[in-house]
């Protein structure tokens, strides 16, 4: 069956370390896939798009990759501040829907 | 200002009711979409619009009927409304429909209750 993972355990990271998020999907072949970071009571906010013929991405202090062997993605965040506390979803492109993980709460601690 | 704008932003109704949420984009795109993110914080497309013309429907019941007057508006009306039908609900937009991979932008979401 299709399945997308995302860690349902919050990640807990002291400010200024590295955040890592873990997508991993199982019976999909998507040629993209996107990360969304949502805050509670509002809706997904776009922030990277990666291509299955790229292997990373980079926009400011995040950093995506994509593994189409390992039919996985990895979202970074470098220097992460409390800010950044919040729930990051992927999404993957399957005929034409964008297919979402049900997301990992990221909580950075100063 | 606001690029993607839905109403009402809580909506909290009885059983059997019929009930109405309202979409609009002000982006100038040609797609826009409908979500649900039930209780487990599950978001899944329910449909999408391109140029007010229906191009995806999943398996939705046909209490649901999505409705785009104008491809800056997508309206979702809700017939008979169930326990089950409690969730928020999602407007989102895009420039172009499907595989052309293009962000997409989401409203602040519609929470609907059915008691």
């Amino acid at each position: 069956s299709q399945k997308i993972e995302q860690n349902s355990e919050a990640l807990n990271i002291q400010e200024g370390k590295t955040a890592t998020l873990t997508c991993n999907y199982t019976n999909y072949s998507p040629a993209y896939l996107q990360w969304y970071r949502q805050d509670p009571g509002r809706g997904p906010v776009f922030l990277l798009l990666i291509r299955e013929n790229e292997k990373e991405k980079r926009k400011e202090r995040l950093k995506v990759t994509f593994d189409t062997t390992l039919k996985q993605s990895l979202f970074h965040i470098t220097a992460s501040q409390p800010a950044d506390s919040a729930t990051y979803l992927c999404a993957l492109e399957n005929t034409d829907k964008l297919i979402f993980g049900t997301g990992t709460r990221l909580q950075v601690f100063p | 200002d606001t690029a993607v704008s839905q109403t009402p932003k809580y909506l909290v109704t009885q059983m059997g009711n019929d009930k109405s949420i309202k979409c609009e984009q002000n982006l100038g795109h040609d797609t826009m979409y409908w979500y649900k993110q039930d209780s487990k914080k599950f978001l899944k497309i329910m449909f999408s619009y391109n140029n007010k013309e229906l191009i995806i429907n999943e398996t939705v019941p046909n209490r649901f009927s999505p409705k785009s007057p104008d491809k800056a508006h997508l309206n979702l009306h809700i017939n008979s409304l169930e326990l089950g039908d409690s969730a928020v609900y999602f407007c989102a937009s895009s420039l172009l429909a499907g595989a052309n991979n293009n962000e997409q932008f989401f409203g602040p979401g519609t929470r609907l209750t059915v008691l």
